[in-house]
């Protein structure tokens, strides 16, 4: 299957600061990219939809000016969580849809678990 | 409204067969995925229907009947490994996912 990276892994920081997080395609290009979060034992939550060269449709609840997405590039879609706050602690995980073909499959990224003190 | 229903729990004995039951109700229908999540790790894709039947992959089968709004994950010869959360995900007519909370699979040697 295709193969999506994220990074960081994990990243601890003061409230009041900024995150960014980037997910890249590796072996393909994606239109689409998705921003997810999920706290512990809850399902995973569509935070946004990312499109290359558009700007991102957010969810309803969920505050573009904090969570600032960019799709600059087929394979980069980058979230950038602003002036975090210790509730904005969560895991964090983006999907890029690979493109053709029947199906549309979203695949992952292995999640960024962010710790806000 | 949009909704998933899923067991939240289930446990199977290692060697065994198990079988996970979803029921959905979207707005439009685009297939539905089957993604497997480890605790702590992002989910990994399994399978994906959008016929009615079986899609048979190594151990692992997903079943679709659109007409009942049904699907079924089938994991044979079950190994430790395959202990997880298994999430149903049926795309909806703008092609999103539609997430419910999944179900954890325990399996006991």
């Amino acid at each position: 299957g295709a193969v999506v990276s994220q990074h960081p892994s994990r990243v601890i920081c003061k409230s009041g600061t900024s995150v960014k997080i980037e997910c890249r395609s590796l072996d393909f290009q994606a239109t689409t990219m998705f921003w997810y979060r999920q706290f512990p034992k809850k399902s995973l939550m569509l935070m946004a939809t990312s499109n290359e060269g558009s700007k991102a449709t957010y969810e309803q609840g969920v505050e573009k000016d904090k969570f600032l997405i960019n799709h600059a590039s087929l394979t980069l879609s980058t979230l950038t969580v602003t002036s975090a706050h210790p509730e904005d602690s969560s895991f964090y995980i983006c999907s890029a849809r690979e493109p053709g073909g029947d199906s549309d499959t979203q695949y992952f990224g292995p999640g960024t678990r962010l710790t806000v003190l | 409204g949009q909704n998933i229903d899923q067991p939240t729990e289930m446990t199977a004995t290692e060697g065994a067969i198990v079988q996970i039951n979803c029921t959905y109700q979207t707005s439009g229908f685009n297939g539905l995925f089957w993604y497997q999540q480890h605790a702590g790790e992002a989910p990994t894709f399994l399978s994906y229907n959008v016929l009615d039947g079986l899609e048979e992959k190594g151990r692992f089968s997903s079943f679709l009947s659109r007409s009942k709004g049904y699907s079924y994950l089938l994991l044979k010869e079950l190994q430790m490994k395959d202990s997880a959360s298994y999430l149903c995900a049926p795309s909806d007519s703008n092609y999103q996912l539609i997430w419910g909370a999944g179900t954890k699979l325990i399996i006991k040697p």
